[in-house]
């Protein structure tokens, strides 16, 4: 079967460094999207990695290793308005979208 | 600004009262989707279009149907809503089906079932 594994729940320090992990199984793997929900509110995209490495895009970066099945989100200087759920979701080979339940990420001042 | 909208953004309704949940997308986009999105758990996928190419997931409830009449809106039907319907409803929208084709979300409707 299909699967997307992250952690549930996050807790992290405001100014700090938190990376929130992602492994994936899936039929084909066409990229691997990361998306912030803040609470009550829909999906926001952050970024799309297909190929092996890292994509930097200011305070976010996002990692890809095809080999390992495994993505991470990398978040600096961390702000309260980060405070969110970051739901990781991979494209199959039917370019369907196969979505993990989210790590829900609480920032303390 | 181009955008996915839905409508209403709360919407209650009782055990068994018919519901119609409506979206609308000014990005122009070939695809829409229907998500139901219940608290700490993954969104699910319903139905997609594309174009008028109807989609319906293997696991979707017959009590759920859709519509899409033109390229712009699309609406989701749930004919008979029981207590297990109450859900975040997520329309999102892209401009094809291929890899790198983001997913554009609208804000989301919260179905309440009395």
């Amino acid at each position: 079967g299909q699967n997307i594994d992250q952690p549930t729940e996050m807790t992290a320090t405001e100014g700090a460094i938190v990376q929130i992990n992602c492994t994936y199984q899936t039929s084909g793997f066409n990229g691997l999207f990361w998306y912030q929900q803040h609470a009550g509110e829909a999906p926001t995209f952050l970024s799309y990695n297909v190929l092996d490495g890292l994509e930097e895009k200011g305070r976010f970066s996002s990692f890809l290793s095809r080999s390992k099945g495994y993505s991470y989100l990398l978040l600096k200087e961390l702000q309260m308005k980060d405070s969110a759920s970051y739901l990781c979701a991979c494209m199959d080979s039917n370019y369907q979208l196969i979505w993990g339940a989210g790590t829900k990420l609480i920032i303390k001042p | 600004d181009a955008m996915v909208i839905q409508n209403p953004r709360y919407q209650v309704t009782q055990f068994g009262k018919p519901v119609t949940l409506s979206c609308s997308q000014t990005l122009n986009h070939n695809v829409m989707y229907w998500y139901q999105q219940k608290s700490s758990q993954a969104p699910k996928l319903l139905f997609h279009y594309y174009d008028k190419d109807f989609n319906n997931e293997a696991d979707t409830p017959d009590n759920f149907q859709s519509r899409r009449p033109n390229t712009s809106f699309c609406f989701l039907d749930i004919r008979s809503p029981g207590l297990g319907d109450a859900a975040m409803y997520l329309c999102a929208t892209s401009r094809a089906t291929g890899a790198a084709d983001t997913q554009y979300f609208g804000p989301g409707t919260r179905l309440t079932v009395l």
